[in-house]
């Protein structure tokens, strides 16, 4: 199965704060990757498709990038409601594998 | 307005068997291929199972194959999970998810990341 390995494991930033999280596949995934935000107690939320489309609803402060076997989410400027945990999942072949988790947590 | 409800989660002895239901409403259910994916307490998320609209195509975690079965009734709306001889490690919160639109390539299903999850519903696996 394919390994997701996502960097860091947990970052402290700050209201307004550029945070970026990074997602490499242990081989190539095209851009069949996507992203999610979880908060505790509640199930994940989609936020970006195919590495870089950015799913109805979520802020424009949420994009996505790379290819093959590089990725990053980034929040252009970190709102009180992006603490969360965030996960990246290669939907490229089975099985499908998602990242260990970023915890996103108040500096 | 969209909603999946997980049921039949429990806590259960190792070995034993367990069924797991998720219905669907607000959308055309046999119409999307649905996912399981879990969550043990405390731990990040693992994709469990995915079956195609039609109940023809099935694929699982290397963790679960040959545990698991995964079907639906497209007349009650509704997707199975069906695990066999239950381990400790299988104690985790149950999500079902609809994927995005999917097409048949080359014999495999292909899927977007589902969109749409339910709440989940807990299994606790213990003696």
């Amino acid at each position: 199965a394919i390994q997701m390995t996502q960097s860091p494991s947990s970052l402290s930033a700050s209201v307004g704060d550029r945070v970026t999280i990074t997602c490499r596949a242990s081989q190539g995934i095209r851009n069949d990757l996507g992203w999610y935000q979880q908060k505790p107690g509640k199930a994940p939320e989609l936020l970006i498709y195919a590495a870089s489309s950015l799913q109805s609803g979520v802020p424009s402060r949420f994009s996505g990038s790379g290819s093959g076997t590089d990725f990053t989410l980034t929040i252009s400027s970190l709102q009180p409601e992006d603490f969360a945990t965030y996960y990246c999942l290669q939907d490229y072949i089975y099985p499908w594998t998602f990242g260990q988790g970023t915890k996103v947590e108040i500096k | 307005q969209m909603q999946l409800v997980e049921s039949g989660g429990g806590v259960v002895q190792p070995g034993t068997s367990l069924r797991l239901s998720c219905a669907a409403s607000g959308f055309t259910f046999s119409s999307y291929a649905m996912h399981w994916v879990r969550q043990a307490p405390g731990k990040g998320l693992e994709w469990v199972a995915v079956i195609s609209f039609d109940g023809s195509h099935k694929y699982f975690a290397d963790s679960v194959k040959g545990r698991l079965t995964i079907s639906r009734d497209n007349s009650k709306n509704t997707v199975y999970v069906q695990m066999n001889s239950l381990r400790v490690e299988d104690t985790a919160v149950y999500f079902c998810a609809r994927a995005g639109d999917s097409t048949m390539l080359r014999g495999v299903l292909i899927t977007g990341p589902p969109s749409h999850w339910g709440q989940g519903t807990l299994v606790t696996v213990s003696s």
